[in-house]
């Protein structure tokens, strides 16, 4: 089972707002990331969790801010958002870091509107 | 830097045909990683294929293949009996052996299906 789940799967905001995405994996993977992406450009990445401690942040403005509660879950608040951050936000997990298997696993994205 | 480079924006098949999209890379690495994602328009990126450095035996899945050229940084996807439901974005990945966990996603080329 290669499954990462992502909630909502569409979500509209004021720039006043405050909202979350969700992500849960239960393939045992210890990697999870976030990206972001524009139509019909590649997948840009944002942060890197690694055994639940962030290990990469892409320079994000923070007005994201990421959290991971445990190894399954992984969480994406946003505060104060701009219209340009409107995009497809996925999810992915892989094995670890360490793991010559390192193959990323997406979820199916949420869709995210700012206005 | 590592760079992926995918020249065709677009590329287009009929049923049952075969298509061969093309993928670059510039790396001075040895040991890395490569990736076929697909994205159909639902926007799910679902893993196609994966090809490690290391091994001289392209990869086959189905009715998907890779033919890796390592000293000519080549990576392309072979799609045989081409299938309606293949219609999609395609993107080429690289990845580092080193494992750092940045995915280097190509600029995707867009595949319709022609019944």
């Amino acid at each position: 089972d290669t499954e990462v789940t992502q909630t909502p799967k569409h979500l509209v905001m004021g720039m006043t707002n405050k909202k979350s995405l969700k992500c849960e994996q239960h393939m045992g993977h210890r990697a999870m990331y976030w990206y972001k992406q524009k139509a019909k450009k590649p997948p840009e990445l944002m942060f890197v969790y690694s055994y639940e401690k962030l290990s990469i942040n892409e320079s994000v403005p923070s007005r994201f801010s990421p959290e991971c509660p445990n190894s399954s879950l992984l969480n994406l608040h946003l505060h104060a958002l701009q219209p340009e951050d409107s995009a497809l936000y996925l999810c992915a997990s892989s094995q670890s870091r360490d793991s010559r298997e390192e193959t990323q696993y997406f979820g199916p994205g949420t869709r995210l509107l700012v206005l | 830097a590592q760079t992926v480079t995918q020249s065709q924006p677009e590329m287009s098949v009929q049923e049952a045909e075969t298509v061969t999209l093309s993928c670059t890379y510039d790396t001075s690495e040895s040991d890395y990683y490569l990736f076929w994602y697909k994205q159909p328009p639902s926007r799910q990126m679902i893993l196609v294929i994966r090809q490690e450095a290391y091994k001289q035996q392209n990869a086959t899945e189905n009715r998907f293949s890779v033919n890796f050229q390592k000293a000519a940084k080549s990576f392309s996807l072979k799609i045989s009996d081409s299938q309606l439901g293949d219609a999609a974005m395609y993107f080429c990945a690289y990845r580092s052996g080193d494992n750092t966990d940045k995915l280097i996603f190509g600029t995707g080329t867009r595949l319709q299906v022609f019944p």
